[in-house]
């Protein structure tokens, strides 16, 4: 599996956009980019994944580099919500087995 | 609404005692998955199952054991409980890459 690195922490202004990098520079073609998140005493919640196109959902954008070594995952307006760890992983659609968090970027969102 | 249960927010054990995790998951996934998170390491892959009676030794395996006699239920078992398995410990269930977790046990060992 693909080796990803993250920023240990970030802060972000409530209401500007957040945008999270990850490092995923030995990805494998077939491999897609999955993003969590771990709101502080709860397990982790998926937010979005994507290939090589970026992707849009009701939580979060996700920019993709045309040579897949890095994406960016975007929250438009974060809130206090927001403050959560946030995990990037590379992963193969559909395989079955485990999915490896590394340590994650600790996003804080202030007033 | 997809759930994964785990049976306990949190346990108190005294160090030498017989420690039973259990989670339950209403999707019927075959995947599920135990972690157990510390502080600064992350989210540490314990032990998976993609089948009913299959496991696979994660990352950190030792200590622990695991049971897989019904699809919707994946138990984590410490025989023999040590204080450097006070932990958080997570059950997650997967379906096309996409984990679902479970709230999490807060285990402390005495």
């Amino acid at each position: 599996d693909a080796k990803t690195t993250q920023p240990p922490s970030m802060d972000c202004a409530e209401g500007r956009a957040a945008n999270l990098p990850c490092n995923h520079s030995t990805i494998s073609g077939n491999e897609y980019v999955y993003w969590y998140r771990q709101i502080h005493s709860q397990g982790p919640q998926y937010i979005i994944h994507g290939l090589k196109n970026n992707e849009t959902n009701e939580m979060a954008s996700l920019i993709i580099t045309e040579d897949r070594k890095s994406s960016t995952l975007i929250l438009p307006h974060a809130t206090l919500r927001d403050t959560a760890v946030y995990y990037c992983t590379p992963r193969v659609e559909g395989s079955q087995g485990n999915l490896i968090f590394g340590k994650g970027t600790k996003l804080s969102v202030k007033p | 609404d997809v759930k994964v249960t785990q049976s306990s927010r949190y346990l108190v054990k005294r160090t030498g005692e017989k420690v039973f995790l259990e989670c339950v998951q209403d999707m019927d996934h075959e995947n599920m998955f135990w972690y157990r998170q510390d502080p600064g390491l992350g989210l540490r892959l314990i032990y998976f199952s993609y089948d009913v009676k299959m496991k696979e030794k994660g990352d950190i395996p030792e200590g622990y054991s695991v049971s897989r006699e019904k699809k919707e239920r994946f138990s984590l078992i410490l025989e023999s409980a040590s204080t450097n398995q006070t932990s958080m410990y997570l059950c997650a269930s997967s379906f096309l890459g996409e984990l679902f977790f479970g709230e999490g046990s807060r285990l402390t060992v005495l």
